[in-house]
């Protein structure tokens, strides 16, 4: 079965740094997506990409977050400058609408610590 | 503007018993409606998807859900619980290809 694949699993990166999550998404799908999720909390949407461009993005996706699909399959989260609030598992998604309709798989996540 | 609304953030049964886990939506037009559930330290996995056509829906691992329009309602079903059944679940609600709203999770913990 089609998968999603997220690497790093885990990262861990001091105050301040820049990190890239990687992302390979199932081929034939168009809709691609980041969320995260704080521990104990729950999962959160941070921006839909679609057509090498951001369809959507909430407030939690500001100028310190941005995403790119830069060889028709990576889409990378990058984080500029990292605080430890950004500390959490990240999710990527992506989306395709096969025979048995709207599907969206998860990548397996990356749990990111901010020190 | 869509929204979920998981009742109870914690489940406990017994092994055995029926599970039920409680999700309703708010949608302007007819949502796309999910189940995920999560182990502990993994990622999210789909359990069962309502899209168009029966309201019923089974998923894997012996669950299912019905959706009711006239509730607003998508809520998780198992008739015997099973002690790997203890997760966190998410209900998640969207429009076709639209950003996933998830609901705030319900932990079940299972009993033996």
């Amino acid at each position: 079965e089609p998968e999603v694949t997220q690497t790093p699993s885990h990262q861990v990166t001091q105050m301040g740094q820049e990190v890239i999550l990687r992302c390979v998404p199932i081929s034939n799908h168009l809709y691609f997506y980041w969320y995260r999720q704080i521990l104990g909390q729950k999962v959160e949407f941070l921006v839909s990409f679609y057509n090498n461009e951001i369809s959507e993005k909430s407030e939690i996706f500001d100028d310190q977050f941005s995403v790119e699909r830069p060889d028709g399959s990576n889409f990378t989260l990058k984080i500029r400058s990292t605080k430890l609030e950004d500390s959490a598992m990240y999710f990527c998604a992506s989306s395709g609408k096969g025979e048995e309709g709207y599907g969206y798989t998860f990548g397996s996540g990356t749990r990111l610590t901010v020190v | 503007a869509q929204s979920v609304t998981q009742l109870g953030s914690h489940v406990s049964v017994s092994e055995g018993a029926l599970v039920l886990l409680r999700c309703n939506y708010s949608s302007s037009v007819p949502p796309y409606l999910f189940w995920y559930v999560q182990y502990p330290n993994q990622g999210l996995q789909l359990l069962l998807k309502y899209t168009t056509g029966a309201t019923l829906v089974k998923g894997i691992n012996g669950f299912e859900a019905e959706f009711k329009k006239s509730e607003t309602s998508f809520h998780l079903t198992k008739p015997s619980a099973h002690m790997s059944d203890a997760a966190e679940y998410f209900c998640a609600v969207t429009l076709n290809t639209d950003k996933l709203i998830f609901g705030t999770g319900t932990r079940l913990q299972v009993f033996p």
